[in-house]
């Protein structure tokens, strides 16, 4: 039963220190997504990536996160340095889009981070 | 430009009651639509999918949704409801006539399915 992984599944780490959230989409997948999930804010999108390459990253923080793919099988989101406001949960989604048709998104269990 | 509204933070329904949870949406081009379900400390889950086709879409554990293009909505929608129904439910939209776009889900609506 193929499944997007995410490790770890909780952290907490104190302000100014870095994070690093991996990511094993599901194999044979071409497009991959990051979001964070908040109470005030809802789920939102911080990255895009397909065939590895970062489409949108427009709603992540440049000045402290990162997001890259340096394989098929990983997916990074680094937040360097972290805030108290950065504490969220953060998923990693994973599909595919054939022909521009994008099909459903297969969604990580979640990162949940508490920055003190 | 796309976007998608779910009207209520929150649907109150008795079980074995039918269930309502409202989408409208908004594209330039043509829609491809999702709803996902999230139950506490999870990660969101598939449970249907409009692409093209036919407007009544059946997906997972007896939901269905129906796409209508004059009032732009694809409402999310079960005959008879069961407390194992509760959850937060997000609809999603991507305009089908842009390349790199990814999803835009709305703010979630919570189901709230009483014995």
């Amino acid at each position: 039963d193929a499944r997007v992984t995410q490790t770890p599944r909780h952290k907490v780490t104190e302000m100014g220190q870095e994070v690093t959230m991996r990511c094993q989409p599901i194999l044979g997948h071409n497009t991959v997504f990051w979001y964070r999930q908040t109470m005030m804010q809802g789920l939102e999108l911080l990255a895009y990536f397909r065939n590895r390459a970062p489409l949108d990253d427009s709603g992540m923080p440049k000045d402290r996160f990162s997001a890259e793919m340096p394989d098929a099988t990983l997916a990074t989101l680094k937040i360097q340095p972290s805030e108290p406001r950065d504490s969220a949960v953060y998923f990693c989604a994973s599909g595919w889009i054939i022909a521009g048709v994008p099909s459903e998104q297969f969604f990580g269990p979640g990162t949940r981070l508490t920055v003190l | 430009a796309q976007s998608v509204a779910q009207p209520e933070d929150q649907v109150n329904v008795a079980e074995g009651n039918p269930l309502t949870v409202k989408c409208t949406y908004s594209v330039s081009g043509n829609p491809y639509l999702f709803w996902y379900v999230q139950y506490p400390n999870r990660g969101l889950q598939f449970l249907l999918k409009y692409i093209t086709g036919d407007n009544l879409v059946k997906g997972s554990y007896g939901f269905e949704a129906e796409f209508n293009k004059s009032q732009t909505s694809f409402h999310l929608k079960k005959p008879s409801a069961l407390v194992s129904d509760s959850a937060l439910y997000f609809c999603a939209v991507r305009d089908g006539d842009t390349g790199r776009r990814a999803l835009t889900f709305g703010s979630g609506t919570r189901l709230q399915v009483q014995p």
